[in-house]
């Protein structure tokens, strides 16, 4: 099963563009990729999912437009443009196998502070 | 609206064992499954396994395979996570989450509040 690496932390300004990695390991590049945003002492909420051709179906509700991703390689992408104060979250990225499968990773995520 | 609800924060003693429920609402509840997630504190996210409340079928991480187990009551659209002996090493938030049985859509959505619990003689 793929092993998912996110940096542990990254900062933007208020109002610019950020984008977070979430990079599978060596031989999954055909694997798709969930992300999830985690406000502070909050569950997590769905973004959306990513593959090399970009978004595989729509996005988490509520979601805003500022919110967009890209693959490519063993890279999956999440680029947040015009950060508001309500981005500062913690990023999770996931993977799932297929139904039915006992495979489930998530990578360790990232902690995004909005400067 | 689609919501799951979890139920409240449980503190225990080592050995106790623990029942901690997710009550699903605002839609059919046998057409889902519903997995468990653990986050410890300052942690990621860790997958424990999952359910189809149709008929009760599961799946459960490596890791986790053995230590709990998961269960659902379709009748009242609510799966459970149980303890048989717990350990302080169990501390921790547990999630609930919805996925599709498509695998092309199964992202976990939505997720419960969160059922914090702690461990501690």
């Amino acid at each position: 099963q793929p092993v998912l690496t996110q940096p542990p932390s990254a900062s933007a300004s208020l109002g610019a563009s950020v984008t977070l990695t979430c990079t599978l390991s060596s031989g999954y590049s055909n694997y798709k990729v969930d992300w999830y945003q985690q406000r502070p002492g909050k569950g997590p909420r769905f973004v959306m999912r990513v593959g090399t051709g970009g978004i595989v179906g729509s996005k988490g509700d509520g979601i805003p437009d500022r919110f967009s991703v890209l693959g490519s390689g063993l890279n999956r992408y999440l680029t947040i443009k015009n950060i508001q104060e309500e981005d500062e979250s913690d990023y999770h990225c996931g993977a799932d196998h297929g139904s039915g499968s006992n495979f489930v990773v998530f990578g360790g995520g990232t902690k995004l502070t909005v400067l | 609206e689609v919501q799951l609800v979890q139920s409240g924060a449980e503190v225990k003693k080592p050995g106790e064992s623990l029942r901690i429920s997710c009550k699903g609402s605002g839609y059919s509840f046998t057409s889902y499954w519903i997995s468990w997630v653990r986050q410890m504190p300052g942690k990621g996210l860790e997958w424990m396994g999952r359910i189809d409340p149709s008929d009760s079928y599961t799946n459960y991480s490596p890791s986790f395979q053995g230590h709990v187990t998961i269960s659902a009551d379709k009748s009242i659209s609510t799966a459970y996570l149980q303890w048989s002996s717990l350990k302080a090493s169990d501390t921790a938030m547990y999630y609930c989450a919805r996925q599709s049985f498509d695998w092309l859509l199964n992202w976990f959505d939505p997720w419960g509040q969160g059922t914090l619990v702690t461990v501690s003689s």
